[in-house]
């Protein structure tokens, strides 16, 4: 079984909508991640927690919000879906290593989302 | 502020030729650098990491990225190309404060027969 997955895996939905990227990770990790990429900008991050209490904005979080409902599970929402949230949306959960130093991170398969 | 660029948003190359993707960094501490691939539909999958010790860092899939820190790169590469070599590659570098990692905007690698 993988170690993150992520539901659903492509979603097509309308302005307007609301929609929920759910994300589960079996690595026992504190820390979990969502990222966002679009084509020849790399991975930008949007939120990220370091555990259920602990939830921290990324660097274009606007028009996101999370939920960390276990330690287990993370999931990303976007209350009023718009098209440029257009995008390949990633799930990851970091191994970290003495000294606090951010180091391998596990990634999910992906979610496609258009918003038409 | 920690930033990485990658030099070349696409790259091509003959099955059997070297592999050569270039990754500059910047950084006000030693850095925490990383490789990782991505291949079609799929996630990202770490090739390999520089975090201390020795300069040359071995990954998976036969390739290797080298520490420089007064060039301030970390160019990977490969000496002969395969097919299945063809994805998408990212560097990246530790936030220094542990808690994120900053990604370059990717390399396309081509592979020809």
């Amino acid at each position: 079984d993988a170690d993150v997955t992520q539901t659903p895996r492509n979603r097509i939905t309308k302005t307007g909508k609301r929609i929920m990227l759910e994300c589960s990770q079996t690595k026992g990790h504190d820390r979990m991640y969502w990222y966002r990429q679009d084509p020849g900008l790399g991975l930008q991050l949007i939120y990220y927690s370091f555990d259920v209490k602990d939830i921290n904005k990324g660097e274009i979080s606007d028009g996101y919000s999370v939920s960390r409902q276990a330690q287990a599970k993370f999931s990303l929402s976007l209350e009023s879906a718009i098209p440029n949230q257009t995008a390949l949306y990633f799930c990851a959960t970091p191994a970290r290593v003495a000294g606090g130093m951010a180091d391998t991170q596990y990634f999910g398969p992906g979610t496609r989302l258009t918003v038409l | 502020a920690q930033s990485v660029t990658q030099l070349g948003s696409h790259v091509s190359v003959s099955e059997g030729a070297l592999v050569l993707l270039r990754c500059n960094y910047s950084s006000s501490v030693p850095p925490y650098l990383f490789w990782y691939v991505q291949y079609p539909n799929q996630g990202l999958q770490l090739l390999l990491k520089y975090t201390t010790g020795a300069t040359l860092v071995k990954g998976i899939n036969g390739f290797e990225a080298e520490f420089k820190k007064s060039e301030t790169s970390f160019h990977l590469t490969k000496p002969s190309a395969h097919m299945s070599d063809a994805a998408e590659y990212f560097c990246a570098v530790d936030n220094q404060a542990g808690t994120a990692l900053i990604f370059g905007k990717g390399t396309t690698l081509s592979v020809s027969s």
